[in-house]
Order: C-alpha cells, then sequence, then structure tokens
C-alpha cells in the first residue's frame, strides 16, 4: 500500500536555526498538510496545501513558517528560526479530495 | 469554529473483553466527516475508522465499530475482542466535508484517550 514518507525521523537543531521537513505525499494525492503535536498534547492542524498554494493555516503557522513543493514529490515545511517551544513531532499527511487522510510516520524535532 | 472534545483521558481493558471510548463534537455543519485514529508508542497515525454525516448505518471495521449519534453530537468507538496490540492513543477526529471556505481539508482532533490493554 502506499505510504506517505517523512525524513528526517528526528531532528535536533540549535535554538535560533533554520530547520526543513520533508514529506512525499503518495503519489496521486492532491491535497497536502502538517499538523504538530506537542509531547502529551493534541494534533494540531498547521497548514494545508492545494495547488500550489496554501488553502488554509492556523494561527500556529505565522510568518516563520513556510510550506513547499519544490518539485512533483516533495512537499517541505520550514521553520525559519527556531525556538523551544517549536519542539514537537511533526506529521505530514495527503488525501484526495474527501477520502482519508494518509499520515506519515512523523518528524521528532528537538530544540536545544 | 468545531470542536472535538474526549472526556475519558485514559480507559484499559481485559484481553478478549469490550470497550468503548467516547467523543462529543460540535459543529454548526449538516454534512461532515468523524474519523478514529489509533496512535501506538511509535507515534505513527494510523486511520482505524470512518463514518460519513449523511450515513445513517454506523461503520463497522471488524472489531471497530461506532455508535454515530448525529442529533447528540456523538460518535463513539467501541472495540471488540480487544487485543493487546489495540493499546495505544485513540483520537476522534472532524473533518468538513466542504469544499472550499475557511475550513476545507483540515482535521480538528479530540484530546486523545489513551487505552491500556490487561492480558
Amino acid at each position: 500500500e502506499p505510504e506517505v514518507t517523512q525524513t528526517p525521523s528526528h531532528q535536533v537543531t540549535q535554538m535560533g536555526q533554520e530547520v526543513i521537513l520533508r514529506c512525499v505525499p503518495i503519489s496521486n494525492h492532491l491535497y497536502f498538510y502538517w499538523y504538530r503535536q506537542i509531547l502529551g498534547q493534541k494534533v494540531e492542524f498547521l497548514v494545508s496545501f492545494y495547488n500550489n498554494e496554501i488553502s488554509e493555516k492556523s494561527e500556529i503557522f505565522d510568518d516563520q513558517f513556510s510550506v513547499e513543493r519544490p518539485d512533483g514529490s516533495n512537499f517541505t515545511l520550514k521553520i525559519r528560526s527556531t525556538k523551544l517551544e517549536d519542539s514537537a513531532m511533526y506529521f505530514c499527511a495527503s488525501s484526495i479530495s474527501n477520502q482519508p487522510q494518509h499520515f506519515g510516520d512523523g518528524t521528532r524535532l528537538s530544540i536545544l | 469554529a468545531q470542536t472535538v472534545t474526549q472526556s475519558q483521558p485514559e480507559m484499559s481493558v481485559q484481553e478478549a473483553e469490550t470497550v468503548t471510548l467516547s467523543c462529543t463534537y460540535d459543529t454548526s455543519e449538516s454534512d461532515y466527516y468523524l474519523f478514529w485514529y489509533k496512535q501506538p508508542p511509535s507515534r505513527q497515525m494510523i486511520l482505524v475508522i470512518r463514518q460519513e454525516a449523511y450515513k445513517q448505518q454506523n461503520a463497522t471495521e471488524n472489531r471497530f465499530s461506532v455508535n454515530f449519534q448525529k442529533a447528540a453530537k456523538s460518535f463513539s468507538l467501541k472495540i471488540s475482542d480487544s487485543q493487546l496490540g489495540d493499546a495505544a492513543m485513540y483520537f476522534c477526529a472532524y473533518r468538513s466535508a466542504f469544499t472550499g471556505g475557511t475550513s476545507y481539508g483540515k482535521l480538528t482532533f479530540g484530546q486523545g484517550t489513551i487505552l491500556t490493554v490487561h492480558p
């Protein structure tokens, strides 16, 4: 069964540094999402992306965050200047229209 | 804005027994989707079951079934014949069925319920 692939599985970064989290969605999916889960808390929506543009973003997704689909397969989340509170599990998901979203295994981001 | 509430932070069940996890939600929309996702200690997000709001029939997937009460805005998950591998965090999630607007596609999650299965 096709899978959403996320790399790296664990990223450790110094506060203030830029970090890029990478995702390869399922190949025929058209809608892409990033979610965040701070340890022990619920999963929170960050941003959705369709037709090469952001379709919706949450209050969490401020100017420090950006997303990009640089080629036909990758979907990236960039955090420009990381803060301690950005430490979390980041999940990428993809879907076809109203079909359920398929999640990747997540990237655990640790900010030191 | 839609909200999802899971009032049981933790639940436990004996292996082979049945357990029900509760979820309530709030929305003004008439058409939407509800989901249960499982998150084992590995922290993957695994889809367990899905319910379309326009369907009156409750969804079933093998040992997993839901009790969808649209008027009460309730969406509980029943796990029958519980197995050790069912131990995980379970999240209830809501998604609008409408395209466009400001809420297309995103999932709104509840706080989660940790399920422990005792041998």
